[in-house]
């Protein structure tokens, strides 16, 4: 069965850092483009950042660039999103999402890790 | 940056048609896929590159897109067809992917 199981959130103070991980199973983890997608609470989906299967080429939303890091560990079927200087708006629900590479359909989500950003 | 543009809510009876619109500049060159979500729940690809449909999804879900609008049909709507649905673009000018705000679909 080709999953994705999201692990790392949590309640982080204003201006502090997390990691998220995303697991994946089911699939050749190295072919494939991947990204991250977050859903504030009540609110609808907004993207954060994409990674293609080689690391070479990645992209960044406006209100994440400069203080998120996107990566992957093709070795270990693993991506990740490394969060710094973190920010009220930032709490959400953050699912990563596997790119099927149909003009970036985004065919596989996972189940989402919850992180919350408060004093 | 692009924008696409979605109407907040659509309520339709049951075994009646469902039309959920999608609006961008010139959004009938580019590909759009639709997602459902239901509530706690991940999205789900429904419909991608316009108008095709991913396995298990059933055929009373349908796409189109031209012009400035895309749309996504719902025919003989279930219940369980209850949801928000959010478009979705790639934007190659921006290097961004785009979500449409979501419309939430009431089966009254």
């Amino acid at each position: 069965e080709v999953q994705l199981t999201e692990s790392g959130g949590g309640l982080v103070q204003p201006g502090g850092s997390l990691r998220l991980s995303c697991a994946a199973s089911g699939f050749t983890f190295s072919h494939y483009n991947l990204d991250w997608v977050r859903q504030a609470p009540g609110k609808g989906l907004e993207w954060v950042s994409y990674i293609n299967s080689r690391s070479d080429t990645i992209y960044y939303a406006d209100s994440v660039k400069g203080r998120f890091t996107i990566s992957r560990d093709n070795a270990k079927n693993s991506l990740y999103l490394q969060m710094h200087s973190l920010r009220d708006e930032d709490t959400a629900v953050y699912y990563c999402a596997r790119d099927g590479g149909m003009a970036g359909v985004m065919d596989v989500w996972g189940q989402g890790t919850t992180v919350t950003v408060s004093s | 940056s692009y924008v696409l543009t979605q109407p907040p809510s659509v309520s339709v009876a049951p075994g009646e048609t469902a039309r959920i619109t999608c609006e961008g500049n010139n959004i009938g060159t580019k590909s759009v896929h639709w997602y459902q979500q239901k509530p706690g729940q991940a999205p789900v690809l429904v419909i991608y590159s316009n108008n095709d449909r991913p396995s298990g999804i059933p055929e009373r879900f349908s796409g189109s897109n031209s012009g400035n609008t895309a749309t996504l049909t719902i025919n003989r709507v279930e219940a369980g067809d209850e949801a928000d649905y959010y478009c979705h673009v790639w934007d190659s000018s921006s290097e961004h992917h785009v979500f449409g705000g979501g419309t939430k679909l009431t089966v009254l």
